[in-house]
């Protein structure tokens, strides 16, 4: 299975302040298509995750242009440029590259 | 608006099988993989499987052995089945539109709790 390691496992941020994470894969991410299936979500508490981020670095319907994604290969990256009090949760990298699909451990993030 | 709804026990006993479906509503149900994902108390998230409207599945190596998907397009339904739970296997189980970019549509979540 390809592992994807997250870091940090937390982090504390003060409000408005940029934050950032990465998520590292055992193997390349590039699809025989060309394209990098590595996606971002947010799971705020008791709530199912939602999707940020896809294939990278687009961002969905309706997700602030706080969150940005970036990076290739096996090195990925997702930035909110100024954290606000509705970003409190956690946020995991997925890859749909490979089979199985696997997660990253998750990223909590808090707020200050 | 694609929406998923689930269902299922949430109470088992070791050794019982766990059973859930999800009904899809809005959208196509035959374009796509329909998948599980579940997530113990307190933990992170672990892909199950997923199946098309064929009945063509992809199940995760380590559940390979327990799990199996089923489908019924005329009620563009789907389930899952979990074979000899353990306590291990608690956690909120969730469906969701299966594809490459990620999960985009997810059910609300199922908790199901195995204990005697």
């Amino acid at each position: 299975d390809v592992v994807m390691t997250q870091s940090p496992l937390s982090l504390s941020v003060t409000l408005g302040q940029p934050a950032s994470m990465t998520c590292r894969s055992s193997q390349s991410l590039v699809y025989s298509d060309g394209n990098t299936y590595l996606n971002w979500f947010q799971q705020r508490p008791g709530q199912p995750p939602r999707r940020l981020i896809y294939k990278v670095s687009d961002r969905d319907s309706g997700v602030p242009d706080r969150f940005s994604g970036s990076g290739s290969g096996t090195d990925f990256t997702l930035k909110i440029s100024r954290v606000e009090a509705e970003d409190v949760g956690v946020y995991y990298c997925i890859q749909g590259t490979h089979w199985p699909r696997t997660f990253g451990q998750g990223t909590k993030v808090e707020v200050k | 608006q694609v929406h998923l709804q689930q269902w299922g026990a949430g109470l088992l006993k070791p050794s019982e099988t766990l059973s859930l479906t999800c009904a899809v509503y809005n959208g196509s149900f035959s374009n796509y993989y329909w998948g599980w994902i579940r997530q113990p108390p307190g933990k992170g998230l672990e892909w199950i499987g997923e199946i098309n409207y064929a009945g063509s599945t992809n199940y995760s190596p380590s559940l390979r052995s327990r799990v199996s998907m089923s489908v019924d397009t005329s009620k563009k339904q789907f389930s899952l089945n979990m074979r000899s739970v353990t306590a291990a296997d608690t956690a909120v189980y969730y469906c969701a539109r299966a594809i490459l970019t990620g999960p985009d549509y997810w059910g609300q979540g199922t908790l199901v709790t195995v204990s005697s």
